[in-house]
């Protein structure tokens, strides 16, 4: 267990629709990732946030957002859903911000678009 | 797009015997992280090398980096069922920000 928690496990959503994903870091831990993973592949980098603060995102579109609250826990919010969007959604803590410390993945949540 | 590329991509052996998984990546790192996956489930962390290593060791894991060859192996001795799973390598890139990159993974079974 690595103390990473997610919610849901699991979500059916339409085409179209908003989501709210939900992510608890570890103790002591200032900075979270966000992942996507289709199936078969491996994940791909979202974003990052330090302490509250947006310090690094990858080649997703705007209508995927972030935020990251005081206690460090974090939030994935993803608008206009397409079909594509269906996969495994991984968040990581880690502490450091720019480190190159480990990152501890949560079960991830299952998103399902129809 | 993915950085690293894992092969074999899938691996099927008997319990007791070794199962050796390779990547290769393709930029400067800072470090290199092998993740274990079960049934689409989160990642589970096994080892970190950081770039000026060549090679580590964690119970009956042994990897090794190659910065010239931009490769690495991971080495799992003496393999349990339980050892099913998708493996991950993650290159740290130098960007400023913790950004993992991920290979395309093997997929283990170990047959009792």
């Amino acid at each position: 267990e690595t103390g990473v928690t997610q919610s849901p496990t699991h979500l059916i959503k339409t085409r179209g629709q908003q989501v709210t994903l939900r992510c608890s870091s570890q103790s002591g831990h200032n900075t979270v990732s966000w992942y996507q993973q289709a199936l078969g592949q491996g994940p791909q980098f979202i974003f990052q946030y330090y302490r509250e603060e947006e310090n690094g995102r990858g080649n997703f579109p705007p209508r995927f957002s972030g935020l990251q609250f005081p206690n460090y826990s974090s939030e994935l919010n993803v608008n206009a859903l397409e079909l594509d969007d269906s996969a495994l959604y991984l968040c990581a803590s880690s502490s450091g911000g720019a480190g190159t410390d480990t990152q501890y993945f949560g079960p991830g949540t299952r998103l399902t678009v129809l | 797009s993915q950085q690293g590329e894992e092969d074999p991509q899938a691996l099927s052996i008997q319990e007791g015997e070794n199962a050796t998984m390779n990547c290769s990546y393709k930029t400067s790192i800072n470090n290199l992280q092998w993740y274990r996956q079960n049934s689409g489930r989160g990642l589970v962390h096994l080892i970190l090398i950081r770039s000026n290593e060549r090679e580590k060791h964690s119970g009956r894991l042994r990897v090794t980096l190659d910065t010239s060859k931009k490769s690495s192996s991971l080495l799992i001795t003496a393999s349990r069922a339980a050892d099913t799973a998708s493996y991950f390598c993650a290159t740290a890139v130098p960007t400023g920000f913790q950004k993992l990159v991920f290979g395309t993974g093997t997929r283990l079974l170990v047959s009792p």
